[in-house]
């Protein structure tokens, strides 16, 4: 069964910083650039982060850029979001999301349940 | 790219159809249109790709249809587990993907 299991949100300070892990089972995991996709309180969807299957490339949102870095290590079939200088915009349920082909510029089959972060002195 | 759907909210009967509209800022020079349907509490699930394409194991009476500006996602006979929030995504603009910004379908 093809899984994603997020962990590591919680709450944090203004400025804070926050890292973000997302395992995967069920499919090589290796194989595939994944995202990640962010949902504020009572809003739509958001997409965050894209990194492909090698780590080669790495793309971000607006939003995002130059605060938050994406990673991946194949060994562990875990993706990785940290977050840094953090605001209190960035509240949101974070999702990790596999496209539906290994090349990654596709739709978003597979998704984790999420894992909350609240921004918030 | 901003996606655009209509309306914000929909109210329909059990058994009727129910059909759902985004609209892109410009033009999808390819078919790269998704639709999700996510319940309270629920991560999205896909429906649709590639503008027509249904997902492993959706029901038939989903379908999807479309091209350039104007994209719909039909319903034919809602059932009680339809009642939800629907998002079209448009991943033409790859890594620029975008989702529209959702319409509740709710029971009238």
């Amino acid at each position: 069964q093809e899984q994603l299991v997020e962990s590591g949100g919680g709450v944090v300070q203004p400025g804070g910083s926050l890292r973000l892990s997302c395992v995967a089972s069920g499919f090589t995991f290796r194989s595939y650039g994944m995202h990640w996709v962010r949902q504020a309180p009572g809003k739509g969807l958001e997409w965050v982060s894209f990194i492909r299957y090698d780590s080669y490339n790495k793309y971000y949102g607006d939003s995002v850029k130059g605060r938050f870095t994406i990673s991946r290590d194949n060994s562990k079939n875990t993706l990785y979001l940290q977050m840094n200088t953090l605001r209190p915009e960035d509240t949101a349920v974070y999702y990790c999301a596999r496209p539906l082909s290994i090349g990654g510029q596709d739709a978003f089959d597979i998704w984790g349940q999420g894992t909350m972060v609240t921004v918030s002195s | 790219m901003v996606m655009m759907q209509s309306p914000a909210t929909l109210s329909v009967s059990l058994g009727e159809r129910a059909t759902l509209s985004c609209r892109a800022s410009q033009s999808l020079t390819t078919n790269k249109l998704a639709w999700y349907q996510q319940k309270p509490g629920q991560a999205p699930r896909l429906l649709i790709y590639a503008t027509s394409t249904r997902a492993t194991g959706v029901p038939a009476r989903f379908s999807g249809s479309g091209s350039g500006t104007d994209f719909t996602l039909t319903i034919s006979s809602l059932q009680s587990e339809d009642f939800a929030v629907y998002y079209c995504q448009q991943y033409n603009n790859w890594p620029r993907i975008t989702f529209g910004q959702g319409t509740r379908l709710e029971i009238k």
